[in-house]
């Protein structure tokens, strides 16, 4: 069966810092992969996705990045965090929503920055 | 569309009652929708799908109804228990069927 993991759980980091989430699917190859940010009490954001290795789409412009060097792993990046980088991120996969299957999500990463 | 920037409507309803979810899209080639619950903390869970050549999808407990003229969506609880207090969002694909967007989101309260 297949199952996605995602870490650290929770992280608290300095303004300026730098960021690296990693998120890993195991069970299943070429997913597509997505990283989505949720602000407290808000909607899913979606930041990136990922159709194949190397391949990055990113929906919104910010000081974040992400990159898939292997096919079943996908990381979200920062240089320097910023306060409003705060928020709980998920990572999800699916096998190809145009086939009518739907995306699986990760337990997600509370990230304060502070 | 996303309504990431809003507060969380909330619908109230009292256990052993039926609950409705409205969602409204606005990407007229989506083809593909699904309705996601998440628990405090968690993520999301899949919970029914629906293809746009259908108007109507029944699983346990849950209907999802799709009106393609009006890009609306709609999922039906039965008999609504205190499990099923959560955040209930729907989402579209877009996009060559690559990008899942989320709506805004309702949180669903069930009072015992």
């Amino acid at each position: 069966s297949q199952t996605i993991h995602q870490w650290p759980a929770t992280l608290v980091q300095p303004v300026g810092s730098p960021l690296s989430l990693e998120c890993t699917v195991e069970g299943t190859s070429n997913p597509n992969l997505y990283w989505y940010r949720q602000a407290a009490g808000r909607g899913l954001q979606l930041l990136f996705y990922s159709v194949g290795i190397g391949q990055i789409s990113s929906e919104v412009p910010q000081n974040l990045s992400a990159s898939r060097p292997q096919d079943r792993q996908f990381i979200l990046s920062s240089k320097k965090l910023l306060l409003s980088d705060s928020g709980f991120y998920l990572c999800a996969w699916s096998q190809g929503l145009a086939r009518g299957t739907e995306a699986f999500f990760g337990q997600g990463t509370r990230l304060t920055v502070v | 569309g996303e309504s990431v920037g809003l507060h969380l409507p909330t619908l109230s309803v009292q256990e052993g009652d039926n609950s409705i979810i409205n969602c409204a899209y606005s990407n007229s080639a989506s083809d593909y929708f699904i309705w996601y619950k998440q628990e405090s903390g968690k993520g999301p869970q899949f919970i029914i799908d629906i293809r746009s050549n259908m108007d109507k999808r029944q699983g346990q407990r849950v209907t999802v109804l799709l009106n393609k003229t009006v890009k609306h969506l709609s999922l039906q609880i039965a008999a609504t228990q205190p499990g099923d207090s959560a955040v209930y969002f729907c989402a579209e694909t877009s996009n060559a069927g690559n990008m899942l967007t989320f709506g805004g989101g309702t949180r669903l309260m069930v009072k015992p």
